[in-house]
């Protein structure tokens, strides 16, 4: 099962753009990529999901390159309340394999 | 619309017991996951079921036996507990189609101690 690789950890402040690359060099033809944040003692809540270029929603941007090897999450204008663990997966003929998630930690 | 639950929330078991832990989900997902989160690590993948009647292993299926009788419900168990067992488990569900999971939705969690 392909493995993604994030860092493991980031720190912003309030109003900053938070940009959280994922490196996925062995995604498969068909696999899409998705992100979920986590807070503590809570599971995990998706957040946007594509497959190539740009996708943008309502609380964050993926930016995917045309080799589709890596990955950008783009939290824009962030918050106290985005303090959290982003993780980024692949589908895996439907298994959703987490890795370890970016920390990012959001200070005042 | 309840999306997942889990039961129970809280379970002490002492090593050697067994318990099932529950999963309903009422979105009509086809896809079932559970996964296991010890403290400051990610989620790891148990079981999976891609329809009602099938499951499919995990990361870390050891020790752990799943039953997916309907399309509602997927349980987890556990036949002999042990301490290495003591984790958050996360129940999720999602529609698998056309090569993609759409948005998987989690339960709050069981939070197992082995004794």
């Amino acid at each position: 099962l392909a493995k993604t690789t994030q860092p493991i950890s980031m720190d912003s402040y309030e109003g900053q753009e938070v940009n959280i690359t994922c490196s996925h060099n062995n995604i498969a033809t068909n696999d899409y990529i998705t992100w979920y944040q986590q807070f503590p003692s809570q599971g995990p809540r998706f957040i946007i999901q594509g497959y190539k270029t740009k996708v943008t929603n309502e609380v964050a941007s993926l930016f995917i390159p045309a080799d589709r090897k890596s990955s950008t999450l783009s939290l824009p204008r962030v918050s106290l309340s985005d303090t959290a663990v982003y993780y980024c997966l692949l589908n895996q003929g439907g298994k959703l394999i987490f890795g370890q998630g970016t920390e990012l930690s959001v200070k005042p | 619309n309840a999306g997942v639950t889990q039961t129970p929330k809280f379970q002490v078991l002492k090593t050697g017991q067994s318990m099932t832990l529950q999963c309903a989900q009422d979105m009509n997902h086809n896809s079932m996951y559970w996964y296991r989160q010890d403290p400051g690590m990610g989620l790891r993948l148990i079981y999976y079921s891609a329809s009602e009647g099938t499951t499919d292993k995990g990361e870390v299926p050891n020790g752990y036996n799943v039953s997916r009788l309907n399309k509602r419900e997927f349980s987890l168990r556990l036949e002999s507990a042990a301490p290495s067992q003591t984790s958050v488990y996360f129940c999720a569900s999602s529609v698998y189609r056309r090569g993609r999971n759409t948005e998987a939705f989690f339960g709050q969690g069981t939070r197992l101690t082995v004794v």
